[in-house]
């Protein structure tokens, strides 16, 4: 399983664009990447999936460089309520890794302040 | 469409005692996945259900088993609780490998 590192936290403020940068160094040829977002008290939230070079959807943007060693969730203009723990989980489509379970690392916990 | 639904959403049990948990998934997805996440350990996956089959499991031991019925829900089922077991538990949908999962809001477990 290709492991993945995040940083344990980040902060910024409202208005600002985020960055989360996860590694991912030995990611396999057909593994994906996966981010989650989990608001406390709630179960995950799929935010967006890639394979290669830059994916945009109406939340988020996934950057990722053509040696696929690492990815970076770009969150525009965040709000208080993108305080959350943002998952990074790379893995077969839509599976994170883990035969069929979801493997999930301890996060980056975003805290947005006003 | 009704999302994932676990019942109940807190539950507070007593060394010893055992527990049931329930899970309705999204209409028409076949696969059920169960969770347990705690502070120390994070999010960690338990077993997943597949049209009634066991496909999968972590590695937790015998204590924790589950089941699902022909309309695809789901229990879990907790033994002999010891303090440790306190956690949230959640459970996640999906039509099969390979499709989104999607998790409902868990069930807040307390061992006391």
């Amino acid at each position: 399983l290709a492991k993945t590192t995040q940083p344990i936290s980040m902060d910024s403020y409202e208005g600002q664009e985020v960055n989360i940068t996860c590694s991912h160094n030995n990611i396999a040829t057909n593994d994906y990447i996966t981010w989650y977002q989990q608001f406390p008290s709630q179960g995950p939230r799929f935010i967006i999936q890639g394979y290669k070079t830059k994916v945009t959807n109406e939340v988020a943007s996934l950057f990722i460089p053509a040696d696929r060693k690492s990815s970076t969730l770009s969150l525009p203009r965040v709000s208080l309520s993108d305080t959350a723990v943002y998952y990074c989980l790379v893995g077969p489509l839509y599976s994170g890794g883990g035969a069929d379970g979801l493997t999930f690392g301890k996060g980056t916990h975003l805290i947005i302040q006003p | 469409k009704a999302g994932v639904t676990q019942t109940p959403r807190y539950l507070i049990k007593t060394r010893g005692q055992q527990v049931t948990l329930s899970c309705s998934p999204i209409s028409g997805h076949r696969s059920v996945s169960w969770y347990q996440q705690t502070p120390g350990q994070g999010l960690q996956f338990l077993f997943e259900y597949f049209s009634e089959t066991q496909r999968n499991k972590g590695n937790f031991p015998g204590r924790f088993s589950g089941r699902q019925f022909s309309n695809s829900r789901s229990e879990m089922n907790v033994s002999t609780l010891e303090l440790g077991d306190s956690a949230l538990y959640l459970c996640a949908s999906r039509y099969d490998k390979n499709t989104e999962a999607f998790f409902g809001q868990g069930t807040r477990l307390t061992v006391v």
